[in-house]
């Protein structure tokens, strides 16, 4: 079946500019989270949601990063203003959330954000 | 919050030898450490997981052991073939609640014909 995809997956922005990345995780899965990865790193969480509610965004760098998934499937991480210190790729994931159970989560491809 | 360490950052071999990567982990409730492998450009998949009520899991060449009083867990493949160069990334969560998952920092793993 078709795996967690992202769009797009390459995007060059010029420093203050406004971008919006998608995922669209595996049908059915609940669970969904956002990754940042630096050059050279480990992948780092941003947030994370359940169905439509956003249960946890401790790890959004600043209040320039939004994230939304109003109806519980695809999800939208929107950087506004973007600086140079956003270049990254950004991944998501996503899970089936079965209660009590050790959820594996699906990587997407993720999309490699440039800020010149 | 959890902090997980991951040894060496690179690692050479040659093809049919054995390759260990080691982790470590600072919070004490964590339960469930998967591994990742990331093929350049490619996304993170998971290879092999465990959970903190076995100390040892085997699929095939792969193997993970994890020691909880030490707060460790290494990756063990034997008989490395090329196709197995790519980054590993460690990690750990808890199983209760949404399973955030806290990264190593990586390792290189190069495997030579």
């Amino acid at each position: 079946g078709a795996g967690v995809s992202q769009s797009p997956r390459y995007k060059v922005a010029k420093r203050g500019q406004d971008v919006a990345l998608r995922c669209d995780p595996i049908s059915g899965h609940v669970s969904l989270f956002w990754y940042q990865q630096a050059l050279g790193q480990g992948p780092e969480f941003l947030t994370y949601f359940q169905n439509e509610a956003q249960l946890d965004k401790s790890g959004l760098p600043s209040d320039r990063f939004f994230a939304e998934r109003p109806e519980g499937s695809v999800s939208t991480l929107k950087i506004q203003r973007t600086q140079q210190e956003d270049s990254a790729v950004y991944l998501c994931a996503s899970s089936l959330r079965l209660a009590g159970a050790v959820d594996e989560q699906y990587f997407g491809p993720g999309t490699r954000l440039t800020v010149t | 919050g959890e902090n997980v360490e991951q040894h060496p950052s690179t690692l050479s071999v040659q093809e049919g030898d054995s390759a260990v990567i080691k982790c470590t982990y600072s919070d004490s409730a964590s339960n469930y450490f998967p591994w990742y492998k990331q093929e350049l450009g490619k996304r993170p998949q998971l290879i092999i997981d465990i959970r903190s009520n076995v100390g040892e899991k085997k699929d095939q060449r792969i193997a993970v052991t994890l020691n909880k009083t030490a707060k460790h867990f290494s990756l063990h493949i034997t008989e490395t073939q090329p196709e197995d160069s790519a980054v590993y990334f460690c990690a750990a969560s808890k199983v209760t609640g949404f399973q955030k998952l806290v990264f190593g920092t990586g390792t290189r793993l190069l495997v030579s014909p």
